[in-house]
């Protein structure tokens, strides 16, 4: 699993709370990338990161922010939760070595149900 | 435009059949090229990842890469019941190392 812990692994929250999932990994990768897996929709980039305080947008950024204050944590934030964000959340790094050396690694995944 | 096509499925094979699973990119400035296989309420699985033109063998799969096309495939040979799952196609681009993935193609595996 390359050291990935996504935590909660399951929520359910009310609509309009603020919440926080975080992905940590212990083996100091670059490149985090947060996704969001929709029946139909296979698995949709949100965010990604390629560095501490590096981020960019993915195809499906509205209503989500992040942070990655130091590299072994990145904090994906849905500032005011939907009944559309209910999903299931992944976190992927990416042991980035160059560019013919690249692997990525997913963690277990985060099952987030807004009501 | 997509920017990794995939079709959805499902295909359907016979056990001891080849499975072929295929995969177009957009970007030409692609540079890495990644299969993950996904079982039901699971994380994705690298399968095989794939950089240059050509066939790239790893057991029962071959990953297939022709850049030109921007066309990526993998086969499975002598397929089984335990290969039926969701495959899905990854591409790097960019210097910051986009991750993008397909929308999946379900792989049944009969007997």
């Amino acid at each position: 699993d390359a050291g990935i812990t996504q935590s909660p692994r399951h929520k359910v929250t009310e609509t309009g709370t603020p919440v926080t999932l975080r992905c940590h990994q212990t083996e100091n990768h670059r490149y985090m990338y947060w996704y969001r897996q929709d029946p139909g929709h296979g698995l949709r980039l949100i965010h990604y990161s390629y560095g501490v305080k590096d981020t960019d947008k993915g195809e499906v950024s509205d209503g989500y922010s992040v942070s990655r204050s130091k590299t072994e944590d990145f904090l994906l934030t849905l500032e005011s939760a939907t009944s559309s964000q209910t999903s299931v959340y992944f976190c992927a790094i990416s042991t980035y070595r160059g560019r013919l050396d690249t692997e990525a690694f997913f963690g277990q995944g985060t099952r987030l149900t807004v009501v | 435009q997509k920017e990794v096509e995939q079709n959805s499925g499902p295909l359907s094979v016979p056990e001891g059949a080849i499975a072929s699973l295929n995969c177009t990119y957009s970007d030409r400035g692609s540079q890495s090229f990644f299969w993950y296989r996904q079982y039901s309420g699971k994380s994705p699985e690298l399968i095989m990842f794939i950089y240059s033109n050509g066939d790239k063998e790893d057991g029962r799969f071959t990953a297939q890469l022709n850049k030109a096309s921007q066309y990526v495939s993998l086969l499975i040979r002598d397929s089984q019941p335990s290969d039926s799952a969701t495959y899905l196609c990854a591409v790097i681009t960019g210097t910051a190392s986009k991750l993008t993935f397909g929308t999946g193609t379900r792989l049944q595996v009969t007997l």
